[in-house]
Protein backbone atom coordinates (compact mmCIF):
# COMPACT_ATOMS: atom_id res chain seq x y z
CA UNK A 1 0.00 0.00 0.00
CA UNK A 2 1.38 3.21 -0.79
CA UNK A 3 -0.81 5.45 0.28
CA UNK A 4 -2.67 8.41 -1.73
CA UNK A 5 -0.62 9.62 -4.70
CA UNK A 6 -1.44 13.06 -6.47
CA UNK A 7 0.22 13.67 -9.72
CA UNK A 8 1.37 15.79 -11.00
CA UNK A 9 2.60 17.71 -7.70
CA UNK A 10 3.31 20.57 -9.34
CA UNK A 11 2.04 22.73 -12.45
CA UNK A 12 2.58 26.24 -13.79
CA UNK A 13 0.02 26.68 -16.48
CA UNK A 14 -1.09 30.07 -18.21
CA UNK A 15 -4.38 31.78 -17.58
CA UNK A 16 -7.22 30.63 -19.80
CA UNK A 17 -6.13 26.54 -20.50
CA UNK A 18 -7.43 23.67 -18.92
CA UNK A 19 -5.80 21.59 -16.21
CA UNK A 20 -6.17 17.58 -14.63
CA UNK A 21 -5.64 16.60 -11.21
CA UNK A 22 -5.73 13.06 -10.13
CA UNK A 23 -5.61 11.42 -7.10
CA UNK A 24 -4.89 7.64 -6.55
CA UNK A 25 -6.44 6.74 -3.18
CA UNK A 26 -5.41 3.79 -0.72
CA UNK A 27 -7.15 0.75 -2.75
CA UNK A 28 -10.59 -0.03 -1.65
CA UNK A 29 -11.06 2.92 0.34
CA UNK A 30 -14.49 4.17 -0.51
CA UNK A 31 -14.55 7.91 0.14
CA UNK A 32 -12.28 9.76 -2.10
CA UNK A 33 -12.42 13.75 -0.88
CA UNK A 34 -10.91 16.74 -2.71
CA UNK A 35 -10.05 20.25 -1.06
CA UNK A 36 -8.69 23.29 -1.89
CA UNK A 37 -5.79 24.98 0.15
CA UNK A 38 -4.30 28.47 -0.10
CA UNK A 39 -0.80 29.72 2.01
CA UNK A 40 -1.62 29.90 5.64
CA UNK A 41 -5.33 29.14 5.51
CA UNK A 42 -6.91 25.49 6.27
CA UNK A 43 -8.01 23.45 3.49
CA UNK A 44 -11.47 24.59 2.02
CA UNK A 45 -13.94 21.43 0.45
CA UNK A 46 -14.74 21.37 -3.11
CA UNK A 47 -16.33 17.81 -3.21
CA UNK A 48 -16.93 14.08 -2.43
CA UNK A 49 -17.09 10.65 -3.91
CA UNK A 50 -18.58 7.64 -2.18
CA UNK A 51 -17.30 4.97 -4.31
CA UNK A 52 -17.99 6.71 -7.86
CA UNK A 53 -21.13 8.80 -6.85
CA UNK A 54 -20.39 12.10 -6.05
CA UNK A 55 -22.54 12.93 -2.86
CA UNK A 56 -21.63 16.65 -2.84
CA UNK A 57 -19.94 19.56 -4.43
CA UNK A 58 -19.14 23.06 -2.66
CA UNK A 59 -20.65 25.93 -4.05
CA UNK A 60 -17.01 27.08 -3.84
CA UNK A 61 -16.67 24.75 -6.89
CA UNK A 62 -17.63 27.06 -10.20
CA UNK A 63 -19.05 25.54 -13.56
CA UNK A 64 -15.50 25.74 -14.32
CA UNK A 65 -14.52 22.81 -11.74
CA UNK A 66 -15.68 19.00 -12.53
CA UNK A 67 -14.55 15.95 -10.58
CA UNK A 68 -14.89 12.51 -11.53
CA UNK A 69 -14.26 9.06 -9.80
CA UNK A 70 -15.39 6.73 -12.89
CA UNK A 71 -15.12 3.45 -11.34
CA UNK A 72 -14.87 4.26 -8.21
CA UNK A 73 -10.78 3.96 -7.55
CA UNK A 74 -8.84 6.61 -8.93
CA UNK A 75 -10.00 10.53 -9.22
CA UNK A 76 -9.64 13.26 -11.52
CA UNK A 77 -10.58 17.10 -10.97
CA UNK A 78 -10.28 19.67 -13.75
CA UNK A 79 -10.13 23.12 -14.06
CA UNK A 80 -11.36 24.66 -17.19
CA UNK A 81 -10.00 28.59 -18.22
CA UNK A 82 -7.91 28.43 -15.42
CA UNK A 83 -7.79 31.83 -13.43
CA UNK A 84 -5.13 33.45 -11.52
CA UNK A 85 -7.61 33.04 -8.28
CA UNK A 86 -6.98 29.20 -8.77
CA UNK A 87 -3.59 29.08 -7.82
CA UNK A 88 -3.93 27.32 -4.45
CA UNK A 89 -3.19 23.63 -2.99
CA UNK A 90 -5.09 20.63 -4.50
CA UNK A 91 -5.31 17.90 -1.56
CA UNK A 92 -6.93 14.75 -1.96
CA UNK A 93 -7.47 12.26 0.75
CA UNK A 94 -9.33 9.27 0.65
CA UNK A 95 -10.69 6.69 3.68
CA UNK A 96 -12.75 3.81 4.68
CA UNK A 97 -15.75 5.00 5.74
CA UNK A 98 -18.53 3.65 8.21
CA UNK A 99 -20.13 4.11 11.15
CA UNK A 100 -18.04 2.30 12.87
CA UNK A 101 -14.47 3.38 11.87
CA UNK A 102 -13.01 6.36 9.84
CA UNK A 103 -9.39 6.57 8.92
CA UNK A 104 -8.45 9.87 6.80
CA UNK A 105 -5.57 9.81 4.69
CA UNK A 106 -4.33 12.26 2.71
CA UNK A 107 -1.77 13.35 -0.40
CA UNK A 108 1.10 15.22 -0.86
CA UNK A 109 -1.28 17.66 -2.94
CA UNK A 110 -1.57 19.42 -5.90
CA UNK A 111 0.41 22.40 -6.59
CA UNK A 112 -1.43 25.02 -8.77
CA UNK A 113 0.35 28.42 -10.48
CA UNK A 114 -1.80 30.06 -12.86
CA UNK A 115 0.21 32.54 -14.41
CA UNK B 1 -24.13 22.99 9.15
CA UNK B 2 -20.81 21.77 10.67
CA UNK B 3 -18.46 23.79 12.02
CA UNK B 4 -14.78 24.38 13.55
CA UNK B 5 -13.31 26.81 15.18
CA UNK B 6 -9.68 26.97 16.03
CA UNK B 7 -9.25 30.52 18.53
CA UNK B 8 -5.19 30.46 18.34
CA UNK B 9 -4.29 31.45 15.05
CA UNK B 10 -0.77 31.42 15.99
CA UNK B 11 1.40 30.34 19.19
CA UNK B 12 4.97 30.45 20.18
CA UNK B 13 6.73 28.44 23.29
CA UNK B 14 9.70 26.93 24.17
CA UNK B 15 11.10 23.99 23.99
CA UNK B 16 10.24 21.62 26.40
CA UNK B 17 7.17 23.13 27.70
CA UNK B 18 3.74 22.23 27.32
CA UNK B 19 1.22 24.21 25.17
CA UNK B 20 -2.76 23.62 24.77
CA UNK B 21 -4.31 23.96 21.53
CA UNK B 22 -8.10 24.64 21.38
CA UNK B 23 -11.15 23.28 19.21
CA UNK B 24 -14.24 23.58 19.08
CA UNK B 25 -17.37 22.86 17.01
CA UNK B 26 -20.47 22.63 16.24
CA UNK B 27 -22.59 19.69 14.74
CA UNK B 28 -25.90 17.60 15.41
CA UNK B 29 -24.56 14.63 14.89
CA UNK B 30 -24.37 12.19 17.27
CA UNK B 31 -21.46 9.86 15.99
CA UNK B 32 -18.59 11.58 14.61
CA UNK B 33 -14.60 11.56 14.77
CA UNK B 34 -12.01 14.20 15.46
CA UNK B 35 -8.71 14.43 14.82
CA UNK B 36 -6.04 16.49 14.99
CA UNK B 37 -3.60 16.53 12.08
CA UNK B 38 -0.18 18.51 11.64
CA UNK B 39 1.19 20.23 8.03
CA UNK B 40 4.87 20.70 8.79
CA UNK B 41 6.40 23.05 6.03
CA UNK B 42 6.15 19.96 3.37
CA UNK B 43 2.44 20.40 3.27
CA UNK B 44 2.18 16.39 4.21
CA UNK B 45 -0.74 16.27 6.22
CA UNK B 46 0.40 13.56 9.25
CA UNK B 47 -1.98 12.49 11.65
CA UNK B 48 -1.32 12.97 15.08
CA UNK B 49 -4.59 11.63 17.37
CA UNK B 50 -8.11 10.75 16.78
CA UNK B 51 -11.24 10.39 18.66
CA UNK B 52 -14.18 8.69 18.62
CA UNK B 53 -17.11 10.49 19.88
CA UNK B 54 -18.96 8.06 21.44
CA UNK B 55 -15.72 7.05 23.86
CA UNK B 56 -15.79 8.86 26.78
CA UNK B 57 -11.82 8.23 27.72
CA UNK B 58 -9.46 11.02 26.14
CA UNK B 59 -7.92 9.82 23.68
CA UNK B 60 -3.22 9.64 24.40
CA UNK B 61 -0.67 9.10 21.74
CA UNK B 62 3.08 9.70 23.65
CA UNK B 63 2.90 13.23 23.92
CA UNK B 64 0.18 14.46 22.44
CA UNK B 65 -3.45 14.21 25.14
CA UNK B 66 -6.76 15.46 24.17
CA UNK B 67 -9.26 16.70 26.37
CA UNK B 68 -12.64 15.85 24.94
CA UNK B 69 -15.67 17.17 26.49
CA UNK B 70 -18.60 16.13 24.21
CA UNK B 71 -21.21 18.51 26.06
CA UNK B 72 -19.29 21.80 25.53
CA UNK B 73 -18.12 20.77 21.46
CA UNK B 74 -14.41 20.89 22.49
CA UNK B 75 -11.72 19.20 21.55
CA UNK B 76 -8.86 20.75 22.67
CA UNK B 77 -4.54 19.05 21.96
CA UNK B 78 -2.00 18.95 24.58
CA UNK B 79 1.28 18.80 23.62
CA UNK B 80 3.83 17.75 26.37
CA UNK B 81 7.91 18.29 26.47
CA UNK B 82 7.18 20.08 22.81
CA UNK B 83 9.92 19.19 20.47
CA UNK B 84 11.09 21.25 17.38
CA UNK B 85 9.61 19.19 15.13
CA UNK B 86 6.49 19.68 16.79
CA UNK B 87 6.46 23.47 14.80
CA UNK B 88 3.71 22.86 12.53
CA UNK B 89 0.07 24.08 11.42
CA UNK B 90 -2.54 22.22 13.23
CA UNK B 91 -5.57 21.02 12.24
CA UNK B 92 -8.64 19.84 14.15
CA UNK B 93 -10.82 17.96 12.25
CA UNK B 94 -14.56 16.62 12.85
CA UNK B 95 -15.96 13.80 10.41
CA UNK B 96 -18.81 12.44 9.90
CA UNK B 97 -19.95 12.26 6.18
CA UNK B 98 -17.94 15.13 5.16
CA UNK B 99 -14.07 16.26 6.55
CA UNK B 100 -14.43 19.72 8.49
CA UNK B 101 -11.19 21.82 9.23
CA UNK B 102 -10.46 24.39 11.22
CA UNK B 103 -8.70 26.59 10.33
CA UNK B 104 -5.58 25.97 11.64
CA UNK B 105 -3.10 27.14 14.33
CA UNK B 106 0.54 27.46 13.79
CA UNK B 107 2.61 26.23 16.65
CA UNK B 108 6.28 27.79 16.82
CA UNK B 109 8.63 25.35 18.95
CA UNK B 110 11.49 27.84 19.99
CA UNK B 111 14.68 26.74 20.85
Amino acid sequence: DTGVSQNPRHKITKRGQNVTFRCDPISEHNRLYWYRQTLGQGPEFLTYFQNEAQLEKSRLLSDRFSAERPKGSFSTLEIQRTEQGDSAMYLCASSWWDRDSNTIYFGEGSWLTVV
Amino acid sequence: AQTVTQSQPEMSVQEAETVTLSCTYDTSESNYYLFWYKQPPSRQMILVIRQEAYKQQNATENRFSVNFQKAAKSFSLKISDSQLGDTAMYFCLHVDDKIIFGKGTRLHILP
